[in-house]
């Protein structure tokens, strides 16, 4: 069975401040996705990393794709309340190739 | 463009009932797949239609069904009920299933069971 294990699950942190989620598998995916999801809403996708060792940037998210595909980081620079929100990653896998989640991390940014 | 519809919002049953949850997709998007989120197991795939037709079933008892329309509305169903299906049930459509194919989320059904 293919898992995503994300850490740390809880993160709380001051505006500013500067962080680093993570997303390991044991598992070699074709693709890896981060989501973010606020209170009420579902997930929205963020960006999906293809090539290993690839490095994609939005804005102040920064995202890498390990380079044997079995893992991805997340990194957020001077992190604001509007960051705020829980952290998925996501890869195709299963035995149907269905969408496999992490459990999330959930960031708190504090004014 | 209207994102994912889903209803209701908000759902409370009582152990044994059976509830059934409602999801219209994006304009034009033929697939949907449908999600079980909670704390404990996070966002766990339960199953995917396109065209009418079941694609993908996740790992879940045969109480959790679904269906969907030629509109490509889709149904879940949940029969008898267990304290445990209290969860945020997701929608997601994409114009065609395919690893590669964006997923659009739907606000979620939150279902308590009492």
């Amino acid at each position: 069975t293919q898992l995503l294990e994300q850490s740390p699950q809880f993160l709380s942190i001051q505006e500013g401040e500067n962080l680093t989620v993570y997303c390991n598998s044991s598992s070699v995916f074709s693709s890896l996705q981060w989501y973010r999801q606020e209170p009420g809403e579902g997930p929205v996708l963020l960006v999906t990393v293809v090539t290993g060792g690839e490095v994609k940037k939005l804005k102040r998210l920064t995202f890498q794709f390990g380079d044997a595909r079995k893992d991805s980081s997340l990194h957020i620079t001077a992190a604001q309340p509007g960051d705020t929100g829980l952290y998925l990653c996501a890869g195709y896998g299963g035995s149907q190739g269905n969408l496999i989640f992490g459990k999330g991390t959930k960031l708190s940014v504090k004014p | 463009k209207a994102g994912v519809t889903q209803t209701p919002r908000y759902l409370i049953k009582t152990r044994g009932q059976q509830v059934t949850l409602s999801c219209s997709p994006i304009s034009g998007h033929r697939s949907v797949s449908w999600y079980q989120q909670t704390p404990g197991q996070g966002l766990q795939f339960l199953f995917e239609y396109f065209s009418e037709t079941q694609r993908n079933k996740g790992n879940f008892p045969g109480r959790f069904s679904g269906r969907q329309f030629s509109n490509s509305r889709s149904e879940m169903n949940v029969s008898t009920l267990e304290l445990g299906d209290s969860a945020l049930y997701l929608c997601a459509s994409r114009y065609l299933a395919g690893s590669y194919n964006e997923q659009f989320f739907g606000p979620g059904t939150r279902l308590t069971v009492l």
